[in-house]
């Protein structure tokens, strides 16, 4: 079958480094998307990985890893704004599979 | 960077009342476009996927003629809930991709739908 998993809900500090971990079990795996969603809003795209490795954009930072059917999401330097669900979604064969969502609650 | 329009953004109205989501991208031609349900707390769950010009294509357990989904153009694709049902009260979020594959969908802000 087709499953993929992230963890319920996340508690960090503002300022400091949280990773976000997403497993992934689909058949024609094409690459992985993680989106943000604010409470109440729509997802927001924040990257696509395709190839193995690490990703860049700033504070946010997104790892896969192919063979292992494993991504992560990096914050970093975290904001209050960042309190929001945290979304991956494995796109697979003309259609995504998506994660239920992390919850990442920012403490001051 | 890629914008789609979707409303209205919150609609209220009595149980049996038809109700038309319009969801349009604004800047990109969107070859296909999907249609998403979310209640409270849970994850996106598709409803339908649609291609311009040709049927949509529903997801298990989505009732087509209840769902009717219409995306006569490459900007435009609707959704209309008939005769909709307290059951049928959530957030409902459109997105549309340039080229359904490797490119990233772009979601309208949602509707949020509250049937009395």
């Amino acid at each position: 079958g087709q499953n993929i998993d992230q963890p319920t809900e996340m508690t960090a500090t503002e300022g400091a480094i949280v990773q976000i971990n997403c497993t992934y079990q689909t058949s024609g795996f094409n690459g992985l998307f993680w989106y943000q969603q604010h409470a109440g809003e729509a997802p927001t795209f924040l990257s696509y990985n395709v190839l193995d490795g690490l990703e860049e954009k700033g504070r946010f930072s997104s790892f896969l890893s192919r063979s292992k059917g494993y991504s992560y999401l990096l914050l970093k330097e975290l904001q209050m704004k960042d309190s929001a669900s945290y979304l991956c979604a494995a796109h697979s064969n003309y259609q995504l599979i998506w994660g239920a969502g992390t919850k990442l609650i920012i403490k001051p | 960077g890629a914008v789609v329009s979707q409303h209205p953004s919150r609609v209220i109205c009595k149980s049996g009342t038809s109700v038309k989501i319009e969801c349009r991208s604004l800047d990109f031609q969107a070859t296909t476009m999907f249609w998403y349900r979310q209640f409270p707390k849970q994850s996106l769950m598709l409803m339908a996927t649609s291609n311009e010009g040709s049927k949509a294509t529903y997801e298990q357990g989505v009732e087509k003629d209840k769902f009717l989904i219409n995306h006569a153009s490459l900007t435009l694709s609707t959704l209309t809930v008939t005769s909709a049902h307290p059951e049928d009260s959530s957030f409902y979020i459109c997105s549309a991709s340039t080229q359904w594959g490797n490119q990233p969908q772009h979601f309208g802000d949602g509707t949020r739908l509250s049937i009395l």
